[in-house]
């Protein structure tokens, strides 16, 4: 079973630049999470999705962050414009739902972003 | 608000040595679920293990244990016979039942010197 895929794996751009990340989770299933890892840090959700509706976007910067998950398949994040404490590790988690907070979340690769 | 404490920020140890990693939580509910995720240099997240909180038996895995105790809110991790590929930064984590959020500790860094 093919696990969870992100793209790109690494990006370095400017700061006031944007910037889009890519994640389809494991097929099946419903439930995608967006997370930002600062060095150092732990995991930090910024978005979960049920199928292709919100669940929790509280921790998300709505002022320069956006994601959305159209088909309630693969999802997109993306950041304009980027500030310098963006840079961190993006990290996508995808789960079953089978609810009740006993999902297990099986997480990509993660891209990491540097802001420069 | 639920809450994940991992003290232990760096651990060193030697190739065929014990280790524990201690994951102390923090919350209101008495239905929750506990995780153990592990985190290579390669940076994806590998998850390691789920605990419900009606289960308190120990688990085995290989060389790898778990001890949960609801009487001092802690859910620790040991590694018997450390090997140089168990380095890693481990992560525990938290989610309350009926609320998807998972909330994760800070993570323990483990270095095993060969």
């Amino acid at each position: 079973e093919a696990g969870v895929a992100q793209s790109p794996r690494y990006k370095i751009i400017e700061k006031r630049q944007s910037v889009a990340f890519w994640c389809n989770p494991i097929s099946g299933h419903a439930t995608l999470y967006w997370y930002q890892q600062i060095l150092g840090q732990g995991p930090k959700l910024l978005i979960q999705f049920q199928n292709n509706g919100v669940v929790d976007d509280s921790q998300l910067p709505k002022d320069r962050f956006s994601a959305e998950r159209l088909k309630g398949v693969d999802s997109t994040l993306k950041i304009q414009p980027a500030k310098l404490e963006d840079s961190a590790v993006y990290l996508c988690a995808s789960s079953l739902a089978t609810g009740g907070g006993a999902d297990t979340q099986y997480f990509g690769p993660g891209t990491r972003l540097t802001v420069l | 608000a639920q809450k994940v404490t991992q003290a232990q920020t760096e651990i060193s140890v030697v190739e065929k040595e014990d280790v524990t990693l201690d994951c102390v939580y923090e919350t209101r509910d008495t239905t929750y679920y506990l995780f153990w995720y592990k985190q290579p240099p390669s940076g994806e997240l590998v998850f390691l293990i789920r605990r419900n909180s009606f289960d308190e038996q120990n688990e085995i895995s290989g060389r790898y244990s778990w001890n949960f105790q609801k009487s001092t809110s802690s859910f620790n991790f040991t590694i018997t016979a450390s090997q140089v590929v168990d380095s890693a930064v481990y992560f525990c984590a938290l989610s309350e039942a009926g609320y998807q959020k998972v909330t994760f500790g800070t993570g323990t860094k483990l270095q095993v010197i060969p």
